[in-house]
């Protein structure tokens, strides 16, 4: 079975630092791979896709997320951090060969960005 | 475009008390509808999933229903509440054949 592994419950950054938030998928397949963000009493928001096309994904708000085959990883990063970029971010994903789409989501990091 | 809408935004209800949450989609047509749980500090747990009116996939066995009576209507049920279906639900729809999905606002459901 398809599973996803957020590294760190927590992120701390300084404003205007790197933002890298990891996850690693475990499947037989490589499968879709997304990331969402949620910010505090809301839905969650779709940041970016990966769907087998090109392995360097640019999402909204400056994100984007590379996709590694030989690391099974799916690792969101930013250049610069903003204070309106603290939320959490669930990383998921879904299998190519279902039928039927059912995402697999990780347990979820909060980013904390300080001035 | 295409919306999704939940409510009530919050609820407050007693333990044995019944529950109805719904969920509609618009500006769309046949889309698949999911229900996800959001307990504090953990991730979303699937709880059902439908792909078409009347159809009902359940995933985790509980006290819980849901049911479909329109294309975009998708509602969450239960008899009797307990503490621990105390939660964020979050609706969520998706076109069949693409990829992701989109979330609505999100119930807040404490149960006291």
């Amino acid at each position: 079975a398809q599973s996803v592994t957020q590294l760190g419950s927590h992120v701390s950054v300084s404003e205007g630092a790197l933002v890298l938030l990891r996850c690693n998928y475990s499947s037989s397949v490589p499968p879709y791979l997304f990331w969402y963000v949620q910010y505090p009493n809301q839905g969650l928001q779709l940041l970016l896709k990966y769907t087998s096309a090109a392995t360097l994904v640019k999402g909204i708000n400056g994100f984007e997320a590379e996709f590694k085959k030989s690391e099974t990883s799916f690792h969101l990063t930013k250049p610069s951090a903003h204070m309106s970029d603290a939320a959490e971010y669930f990383c998921a994903s879904q299998s190519q060969n279902t039928g039927f789409q059912k995402l697999v989501f990780g347990t979820g990091t909060r980013l904390l960005v300080s001035p | 475009s295409q919306t999704i809408h939940q409510w009530p935004a919050t609820l407050v209800q007693p333990v044995g008390s019944p529950l109805s949450l719904e969920c509609t989609v618009e500006g769309t047509s046949n889309p698949n509808l999911y229900w996800y749980r959001q307990a504090a500090g953990r991730g979303l747990q699937l709880l059902f999933y439908s792909v078409g009116i009347g159809q009902i996939s359940s995933e985790v066995p509980q006290n819980l229903s849901a049911s479909r009576p329109q294309d975009r209507q998708f509602i969450l049920s239960s008899k009797k509440l307990l503490l621990s279906d105390s939660g964020f639900y979050l609706c969520a729809w998706t076109l069949p054949g693409a990829y992701e999905q989109y979330f609505g606002p999100g119930t807040r459901l404490t149960v006291t």
